[in-house]
């Protein structure tokens, strides 16, 4: 099975900073035939389900606010917030869809 | 509105079984792999199944292979997990989820709420 690690497990970021994510995975998530990266990143903030927000490695799914981004290849992948809003507070993951489907273990964003 | 409401959640003893339906609407339902994922208390996530459109493929998890089984009714735009053997351990919350097209090498774009399944020792 393809390994998810994120960094850092949690982080505390001023309103309006850029907060930062790092995934990793155990093995390449891009695809040679189709050069895509097999790569999601999810929100979930208390008591609700994962919400989609990026697929493709960085591909931002409809509705999700630009300040939302993702971006690198092969096996490390991040996600960044330009500018940390109240309402991002939340837990974020990164999921592989390459083989198998595996999820990171998550990062919580706090308001510092 | 695409939704997904699921049901069947509830307190179980080890060695018991249990079935879980997601109801789908506002999306043709056949058109869509269908997956559950489930989440423990205060844990991660975890993808436990999935299936093709047509419910002719099927997938599982190690965890759950030959005890879950991952079905639909597109007829009913209704999905199904039949859990037998419970453990412990397989106490979440399970959400039913939608694969952005027919194939399960995609991200999920639609979650349900979630529906509790809690063993009883």
């Amino acid at each position: 099975d393809i390994v998810m690690t994120q960094s850092p497990d949690s982080l505390a970021v001023s309103l309006g900073e850029r907060a930062t994510i790092n995934c990793k995975s155990s093995q390449s998530v891009l695809h040679s035939s189709n050069n895509k990266n097999y790569l999601a990143w999810y929100q979930q903030k208390p008591g609700q389900p994962p919400k989609l927000l990026i697929y493709w490695a960085s591909t931002r799914e409809s509705g999700v606010p630009d300040r939302i981004s993702g971006s690198g290849s092969g096996t490390d992948f991040t996600l960044t917030i330009s500018s940390l809003q109240a309402e991002d507070v939340a837990v974020y993951f990164c999921q592989q869809y390459y083989s198998g489907r595996t999820f990171g273990q998550g990062t919580k964003v706090e308001i510092k | 509105e695409v939704q997904l409401l699921e049901s069947g959640g509830t307190l179980v003893q080890p060695g018991g079984s249990l079935r879980l339906s997601c109801a789908a609407s506002g999306f043709t339902f056949s058109s869509y792999a269908m997956s559950w994922v489930r989440q423990a208390p205060g844990k991660g996530l975890e993808w436990v199944s999935g299936l093709s459109g047509s419910g002719g493929s099927t997938y599982y998890a190690d965890s759950v292979k030959g005890r879950f089984t991952i079905s639909r009714d597109n007829s009913k735009n209704t999905l199904y997990l039949q859990m037998n053997s419970l453990r412990a351990e397989d106490t979440a919350v399970y959400y039913c989820a939608k694969f952005r097209s027919n194939s399960i090498n995609d991200a999920f774009d639609i979650w349900g709420q979630g529906t509790m399944v809690t063993m009883s020792s």
